[in-house]
């Protein structure tokens, strides 16, 4: 149980473009999940809290015109990264509450904006 | 915020060896400690998790000590393996608005050497 997928799992896109990540968790229901960015070599940083039904909470510094998150059911999460550019490359990932509290992890999504 | 530091950065030793990775938070509030491995290229994987009602928590090869006093938590990796090497991450829990937001140490690269 408690697995979550993500896709693509890789994209490449042109600068000024709309990129959308999806997050799904396959086998569970999840009211809450995560989208995180993380650079090479570093941490996991999280970007913002996808709420089924509500608005997403964004973290300080993060865009939400940029980074547009949508909550739609309980098992998919969206993230479409709006007019990219390159500084958006990075790994995103998702995560899903399973259980009380419980992170599991999407395999991530590989972006590389030109 | 909470505040989760996370050392060494780097750690090398010899298979058979043991392994330790300190983390320290900031929140007293914090209840929730979980370790993720993540592989290059791979998605975070949760290896053993502690709440704060409990001082230690062992899972064959692996085990985490929490000192509420002192704010800081252990990962103990015994007799290690080659396939142990990977980057290992500590995180706190804070609760936001019932979901439990994670807060993520920097990362320990831990190479097992054959």
């Amino acid at each position: 149980g408690a697995v979550v997928s993500q896709h693509p799992s890789r994209v490449i896109c042109k600068s000024g473009t709309s990129v959308k990540i999806e997050c799904r968790s396959l086998d569970f229901q999840a009211t809450t999940m995560f989208w995180y960015r993380q650079f090479p070599k570093q941490s996991l940083m999280l970007m913002a809290t996808s709420n089924e039904g509500s608005k997403a909470t964004y973290e300080q510094g993060v865009e939400k015109d940029k980074f547009l998150i949508n909550h739609a059911s309980l098992t998919l999460s969206t993230l479409t990264v709006t007019s990219a550019h390159p500084e958006d490359s990075s790994f995103y990932i998702c995560s899903a509450i399973w259980g009380r509290e419980t992170q599991y992890f999407g395999p991530g999504t590989r972006l590389l904006v030109l | 915020g909470e505040n989760v530091e996370q050392h060494p950065s780097t750690l090398s030793v010899q298979e058979g060896d043991s392994a330790v990775i300190k983390c320290t938070y900031s929140d007293s509030a914090s209840n929730y400690f979980p370790w993720y491995k993540q592989e290059l290229g791979k998605r975070p994987q949760l290896i053993i998790d502690i709440r704060s009602n409990v001082g230690e928590k062992k899972d064959q090869r692996i085990a985490v000590t929490l000192n509420k006093t002192a704010k800081h938590f252990s990962l103990h990796i015994t007799e290690t393996q080659p396939e142990d090497s990977a980057v290992y991450f500590c995180a706190a829990s804070t609760a936001q608005g019932g979901s439990e937001k994670l807060v993520f140490g920097k990362g320990t690269k831990l190479t097992v050497n054959p």
